[in-house]
Protein backbone atom coordinates (compact mmCIF):
# COMPACT_ATOMS: atom_id res chain seq x y z
CA UNK A 1 0.00 0.00 0.00
CA UNK A 2 1.03 3.36 -0.31
CA UNK A 3 3.49 5.17 2.46
CA UNK A 4 1.08 7.13 5.26
CA UNK A 5 2.09 8.37 8.68
CA UNK A 6 5.05 9.21 10.54
CA UNK A 7 5.51 5.71 12.62
CA UNK A 8 6.88 2.87 11.47
CA UNK A 9 5.33 -0.31 13.07
CA UNK A 10 7.96 -2.19 15.22
CA UNK A 11 8.27 -6.12 14.95
CA UNK A 12 10.71 -7.37 18.38
CA UNK A 13 11.65 -10.62 18.38
CA UNK A 14 14.60 -12.78 20.51
CA UNK A 15 17.47 -14.49 18.46
CA UNK A 16 16.83 -17.68 17.03
CA UNK A 17 13.23 -17.43 16.98
CA UNK A 18 10.53 -16.83 12.85
CA UNK A 19 9.67 -13.12 12.27
CA UNK A 20 6.78 -12.77 10.22
CA UNK A 21 6.26 -9.07 8.90
CA UNK A 22 3.10 -8.54 6.86
CA UNK A 23 1.95 -6.04 4.19
CA UNK A 24 -1.14 -5.01 2.70
CA UNK A 25 -1.35 -3.67 -0.89
CA UNK A 26 -3.97 -1.58 -2.99
CA UNK A 27 -3.90 -2.99 -6.50
CA UNK A 28 -5.56 -6.31 -7.15
CA UNK A 29 -4.07 -5.43 -11.01
CA UNK A 30 -0.55 -5.50 -9.74
CA UNK A 31 1.43 -8.60 -10.85
CA UNK A 32 5.02 -8.31 -9.07
CA UNK A 33 6.06 -8.13 -5.57
CA UNK A 34 9.09 -7.31 -3.73
CA UNK A 35 10.45 -7.11 0.05
CA UNK A 36 13.80 -4.59 0.72
CA UNK A 37 15.20 -4.39 3.35
CA UNK A 38 17.12 -1.08 4.46
CA UNK A 39 19.56 -0.96 7.38
CA UNK A 40 20.50 2.82 8.49
CA UNK A 41 22.44 4.48 6.37
CA UNK A 42 21.52 2.21 3.32
CA UNK A 43 19.74 2.39 0.63
CA UNK A 44 16.74 -0.84 0.23
CA UNK A 45 18.72 -4.09 -0.14
CA UNK A 46 16.71 -6.47 -2.50
CA UNK A 47 15.52 -9.59 -0.35
CA UNK A 48 12.83 -11.65 -2.02
CA UNK A 49 10.12 -10.89 -4.92
CA UNK A 50 7.22 -13.14 -6.43
CA UNK A 51 4.85 -12.91 -9.31
CA UNK A 52 1.00 -13.63 -9.19
CA UNK A 53 1.02 -16.64 -10.59
CA UNK A 54 2.98 -17.72 -7.63
CA UNK A 55 1.29 -17.90 -3.62
CA UNK A 56 4.92 -18.36 -2.28
CA UNK A 57 8.45 -18.11 -2.72
CA UNK A 58 11.47 -19.29 -0.91
CA UNK A 59 15.09 -18.50 -0.47
CA UNK A 60 17.87 -18.42 1.79
CA UNK A 61 16.15 -18.35 5.18
CA UNK A 62 13.42 -16.14 3.74
CA UNK A 63 9.83 -17.23 2.56
CA UNK A 64 7.11 -14.26 1.17
CA UNK A 65 3.42 -15.29 0.77
CA UNK A 66 1.56 -13.73 -1.41
CA UNK A 67 -2.36 -13.78 -1.08
CA UNK A 68 -4.15 -12.49 -3.37
CA UNK A 69 -7.58 -12.71 -2.25
CA UNK A 70 -7.45 -10.45 0.66
CA UNK A 71 -4.00 -8.57 -1.62
CA UNK A 72 -2.29 -9.54 1.64
CA UNK A 73 1.93 -10.28 1.75
CA UNK A 74 4.39 -11.69 3.89
CA UNK A 75 7.85 -12.39 4.87
CA UNK A 76 9.26 -14.56 7.26
CA UNK A 77 12.22 -14.54 8.60
CA UNK A 78 13.68 -18.09 10.00
CA UNK A 79 15.90 -18.17 12.82
CA UNK A 80 15.80 -14.70 13.22
CA UNK A 81 19.78 -12.83 13.71
CA UNK A 82 20.91 -9.55 14.86
CA UNK A 83 21.92 -8.95 11.02
CA UNK A 84 18.56 -8.75 9.86
CA UNK A 85 17.41 -5.80 12.71
CA UNK A 86 17.10 -2.90 9.94
CA UNK A 87 13.57 -1.38 8.54
CA UNK A 88 11.70 -4.18 6.07
CA UNK A 89 9.86 -2.73 3.24
CA UNK A 90 7.52 -4.24 0.77
CA UNK A 91 6.33 -2.98 -2.35
CA UNK A 92 3.99 -3.72 -5.39
CA UNK A 93 4.99 -2.51 -8.90
CA UNK A 94 2.42 -0.77 -10.63
CA UNK A 95 -0.58 -2.61 -12.74
CA UNK A 96 0.54 -5.36 -14.97
CA UNK A 97 2.41 -2.95 -17.78
CA UNK A 98 6.35 -2.42 -18.52
CA UNK A 99 6.41 0.09 -15.91
CA UNK A 100 9.26 0.41 -13.15
CA UNK A 101 7.44 2.14 -11.18
CA UNK A 102 7.17 0.59 -7.43
CA UNK A 103 4.60 1.34 -4.38
CA UNK A 104 6.23 1.14 -1.46
CA UNK A 105 4.61 0.42 2.12
CA UNK A 106 5.55 1.92 5.03
CA UNK A 107 7.74 -0.30 6.60
CA UNK A 108 8.36 -2.35 9.29
CA UNK A 109 11.32 -1.88 12.12
CA UNK A 110 12.39 -5.40 12.73
CA UNK A 111 14.64 -5.14 16.25
CA UNK A 112 16.06 -8.63 17.28
CA UNK A 113 17.11 -8.93 20.62
CA UNK A 114 20.40 -11.11 22.24
CA UNK B 1 30.07 -6.49 -10.05
CA UNK B 2 29.95 -2.95 -8.71
CA UNK B 3 26.44 -1.92 -7.49
CA UNK B 4 24.59 1.29 -7.70
CA UNK B 5 27.03 4.06 -7.04
CA UNK B 6 25.17 7.52 -6.21
CA UNK B 7 27.15 10.84 -5.95
CA UNK B 8 27.51 13.11 -4.10
CA UNK B 9 26.33 11.18 -0.49
CA UNK B 10 25.44 14.65 1.24
CA UNK B 11 24.32 18.27 0.00
CA UNK B 12 23.17 20.90 1.69
CA UNK B 13 21.54 23.59 0.02
CA UNK B 14 19.61 26.78 0.43
CA UNK B 15 15.97 27.88 -0.22
CA UNK B 16 15.81 28.65 -4.09
CA UNK B 17 18.89 26.96 -5.17
CA UNK B 18 19.24 23.93 -7.61
CA UNK B 19 20.72 20.84 -7.55
CA UNK B 20 21.74 17.87 -9.83
CA UNK B 21 21.99 14.14 -8.07
CA UNK B 22 24.15 11.57 -10.07
CA UNK B 23 23.76 7.97 -10.39
CA UNK B 24 25.73 5.42 -12.17
CA UNK B 25 23.67 1.68 -12.66
CA UNK B 26 24.89 -1.67 -11.93
CA UNK B 27 26.95 -2.34 -15.55
CA UNK B 28 24.40 -3.74 -18.23
CA UNK B 29 21.62 -2.47 -16.73
CA UNK B 30 19.87 0.25 -18.91
CA UNK B 31 17.39 1.32 -16.50
CA UNK B 32 17.44 3.93 -14.07
CA UNK B 33 14.54 4.95 -11.57
CA UNK B 34 14.29 7.59 -9.26
CA UNK B 35 12.65 7.47 -5.94
CA UNK B 36 12.63 10.55 -2.72
CA UNK B 37 12.55 9.06 0.68
CA UNK B 38 10.97 11.30 3.66
CA UNK B 39 10.37 10.20 7.28
CA UNK B 40 6.61 11.50 6.69
CA UNK B 41 5.81 10.03 3.01
CA UNK B 42 8.43 7.04 2.40
CA UNK B 43 9.24 5.97 -0.69
CA UNK B 44 7.90 7.74 -3.31
CA UNK B 45 8.82 7.03 -7.21
CA UNK B 46 9.89 9.85 -9.04
CA UNK B 47 10.27 8.80 -12.81
CA UNK B 48 12.28 6.41 -15.04
CA UNK B 49 14.67 6.04 -17.51
CA UNK B 50 15.34 3.76 -20.23
CA UNK B 51 16.94 4.68 -23.35
CA UNK B 52 17.49 8.33 -22.88
CA UNK B 53 14.05 8.77 -22.67
CA UNK B 54 11.84 9.15 -19.71
CA UNK B 55 9.26 6.03 -19.36
CA UNK B 56 7.04 7.28 -16.39
CA UNK B 57 6.65 10.02 -13.99
CA UNK B 58 5.70 10.11 -10.24
CA UNK B 59 3.61 12.95 -9.05
CA UNK B 60 5.85 15.32 -8.56
CA UNK B 61 6.08 19.09 -10.10
CA UNK B 62 7.62 20.17 -12.56
CA UNK B 63 10.69 21.47 -10.58
CA UNK B 64 12.19 17.65 -10.51
CA UNK B 65 13.75 16.21 -13.77
CA UNK B 66 15.88 14.04 -15.03
CA UNK B 67 17.88 12.67 -17.70
CA UNK B 68 20.01 9.87 -18.82
CA UNK B 69 23.00 9.11 -20.98
CA UNK B 70 23.90 6.81 -23.66
CA UNK B 71 25.89 4.64 -21.17
CA UNK B 72 22.90 4.39 -19.06
CA UNK B 73 24.36 7.00 -16.27
CA UNK B 74 21.40 9.18 -14.56
CA UNK B 75 20.89 12.44 -13.43
CA UNK B 76 18.12 14.55 -11.68
CA UNK B 77 17.92 18.20 -10.93
CA UNK B 78 15.83 19.78 -8.34
CA UNK B 79 14.91 23.85 -9.39
CA UNK B 80 14.32 26.71 -6.85
CA UNK B 81 14.65 23.96 -3.88
CA UNK B 82 12.02 24.42 -1.09
CA UNK B 83 12.74 23.08 2.41
CA UNK B 84 10.18 20.10 1.63
CA UNK B 85 12.99 18.96 -0.74
CA UNK B 86 14.63 17.49 2.07
CA UNK B 87 14.94 13.60 1.55
CA UNK B 88 17.02 11.19 0.58
CA UNK B 89 16.76 10.75 -2.91
CA UNK B 90 17.71 7.15 -4.31
CA UNK B 91 18.36 5.59 -7.70
CA UNK B 92 17.60 2.63 -8.83
CA UNK B 93 18.96 0.20 -11.93
CA UNK B 94 17.62 -2.55 -13.43
CA UNK B 95 18.48 -4.49 -16.66
CA UNK B 96 15.76 -3.27 -18.87
CA UNK B 97 12.27 -0.90 -18.99
CA UNK B 98 9.98 -2.08 -16.28
CA UNK B 99 12.49 -4.61 -15.33
CA UNK B 100 12.71 -6.22 -11.94
CA UNK B 101 14.20 -6.58 -9.37
CA UNK B 102 15.30 -3.31 -8.86
CA UNK B 103 18.32 -2.47 -7.13
CA UNK B 104 19.34 0.52 -5.19
CA UNK B 105 22.42 2.73 -4.14
CA UNK B 106 22.99 4.38 -1.02
CA UNK B 107 20.99 7.47 -1.90
CA UNK B 108 21.92 11.00 -1.36
CA UNK B 109 20.95 12.78 1.38
CA UNK B 110 20.07 16.66 0.44
CA UNK B 111 19.63 19.20 3.07
CA UNK B 112 17.54 22.11 2.28
CA UNK B 113 18.59 25.17 4.35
Amino acid sequence: GESVGLHLPTLSVQEGDNSIINCAYSNSASDYFIWYKQESGKGPQFIIDIRSNMDKRQGQRVTVLLNKTVKHLSLQIAATQPGDSAVYFCAEKEGSGNTGKLIFGQGTTLQVKP
Amino acid sequence: KAGVTQTPRYLIKTRGQQVTLSCSPISGHRSVSWYQQTPGQGLQFLFEYFSETQRNKGNFPGRFSGRQFSNSRSEMNVSTLELGDSALYLCASSLRQGGQPQHFGDGTRLSIL
